[in-house]
């Protein structure tokens, strides 16, 4: 089992829409989790973090299930410069390190 | 969030050859990582670079084929080495955030290798 699994999409929606990511994590010890974006050619950009209670920046809102180890981003009233990867990003329990999914392809259509 | 630079942006090399990629960031930062990310596909972690010391490696990856310097808190060097194919690749440098796990990334260095 991938350490964090993703839907890799693409998930194509009309201009306003709203569209859900959802994402897996193997580690229960993980601590700390993320969503990044990545535009193509471009380096991943930190979206938001993820907390228990569950976080809203704007459009975007972030939770987190830590019984189902289940992290979820939705994005309401979608734009067209919101297309682009969205990577789950989770750390790597005792460590430091962080653990990237592969990635969900967003394309918002006019 | 620290402005990390990466250089060169993009180079284009012949197989046998070595290649150093630079990362400066214009703050003092106690983690950066090194990763690599092959045509559509995520980021997978080369190494730790530690100041002062050796990095530490991911499964996968050895400082005979990745060396890498760390020679102070605002710069680190990898150099791919013997380069084939395989090694086409994006190569990011990161840091971490000095009051929080996440970590921000320079623009990155994209390798093909003939």
């Amino acid at each position: 089992r991938k350490e964090v699994e993703q839907d890799p999409g693409p998930f194509n929606v009309p201009e306003g829409a709203t569209v859900a990511f959802n994402c897996t994590y193997s580690n229960s010890a993980s601590q700390s989790f993320f969503w990044y974006r990545q535009d193509c050619r471009k380096e991943p950009k930190l979206l938001m973090s993820v907390y228990s209670s569950g976080n809203e920046d704007g459009r975007f809102t972030a939770q987190l299930n830590r019984a189902s180890q289940y992290i979820s981003l939705l994005i309401r009233d979608s734009k067209l410069s919101d297309s682009a990867t969205y990577l789950c990003v989770v750390d790597g329990g005792a460590t430091n390190k962080l653990i990237f999914g592969t990635g969900t392809l967003l394309a918002v259509q006019p | 969030s620290a402005v990390i630079s990466q250089k060169p942006s993009r180079d284009i090399c012949q197989r046998g050859t070595s290649l150093t990629i630079q990362c400066q960031v214009d703050s003092q930062v106690t983690m950066m990582f090194w990763y690599r990310q092959q045509p559509g596909q995520s980021l997978t972690l080369i190494a730790t670079a530690n100041q002062g010391s050796e990095a530490t490696y991911e499964s996968g990856f050895v400082i005979d084929k990745f060396p890498i310097s760390r020679p102070n808190l605002t710069f680190s060097t990898l150099t791919v080495s013997n380069m084939s194919p395989e090694d086409s690749s994006i190569y990011l440098c990161s840091v971490e955030a000095y009051d929080r796990p996440q970590q921000f990334f320079g623009p990155g260095t994209r390798l093909t290798v003939l």
